[in-house]
């Protein structure tokens, strides 16, 4: 079983619709982001949490809102869903324990692909 | 402005031989950095990384070269195989400065390995 899921896979919604993207780890780690890719942009981060009551913007949060329901688990949500928030959108953890002075790694979920119409 | 910059989109190689996909950044502050291997409808995977106190790191046919005074790191696959056809994101993440660590991601370079 995958560590890191995402539902849905695919969306596929209309403008001003509310949706919910959905992330869980069975990893054990306590950090948790969300990041978008659009072509040729790369990864950009939306937000991210330390913790169960940590939640910290990213560089592109305006239009989303998150919630992190327990450690395992961090929902990405879109109030009112416009086309420019189209895209494939990554979840990802990392543990902070690291050990040997080994820096934070992070592991992706594999991509939910958001059509806004 | 861009502090981690891929500029190639890009990269053919033939299948055995050497791949190298470079990276430049901007901000001083970063002192690791990653690599990730990302193929079509999957998530990025991690690759390797090298902390800013190393000039390489090496794991099997992957090594990743740094050089902090030209802010530059690169990567090189030695032999090069069909299945390292993927997109390959440079990444780097800064202990003090602010960013909590974060990764800041380049655009990626799209390599395509011909047999």
């Amino acid at each position: 079983d995958a560590d890191v899921t995402q539902t849905p896979r695919n969306r596929i919604t209309k403008t001003g619709k509310r949706i919910m993207l959905e992330c869980s780890q069975t990893k054990g780690h306590d950090r948790m982001y969300w990041y978008r890719q659009d072509p040729g942009l790369g990864l950009r981060l939306i937000y991210y949490s330390f913790d169960v009551k940590d939640i910290n913007k990213g560089e592109i949060s305006d239009g989303y809102s998150v919630s992190r329901q327990a450690q395992a688990k961090f929902s990405l949500s879109l109030e009112s869903a416009i086309p420019n928030q189209t895209a494939l959108y990554f979840c990802a953890t990392s543990d902070h324990k690291t050990s040997g002075g080994a820096r934070e790694t992070q592991y992706f979920g594999p991509g939910t692909r958001l059509l806004v119409l | 402005d861009q502090q981690v910059k891929q500029n190639s989109p890009s990269l053919s190689v033939q299948e055995g031989r050497i791949s190298i996909l470079n990276c430049d950044y901007t901000n001083s502050m970063f002192d690791y950095f990653l690599w990730y291997k990302k193929y079509p409808a999957e998530g990025p995977t991690f690759l390797i990384s090298i902390s800013s106190i190393k000039d390489k790191n090496e794991d099997g046919r992957f090594t990743v070269f740094l050089n902090k005074s030209a802010k530059h790191l690169s990567l090189h696959i030695v032999p090069s195989q069909p299945g390292d056809s993927a997109v390959y994101f440079c990444a780097a993440s800064a202990r003090y400065g602010g960013s909590q660590g974060n990764l800041i991601f380049g655009k990626g370079t799209k390599l395509s390995v011909k047999p």
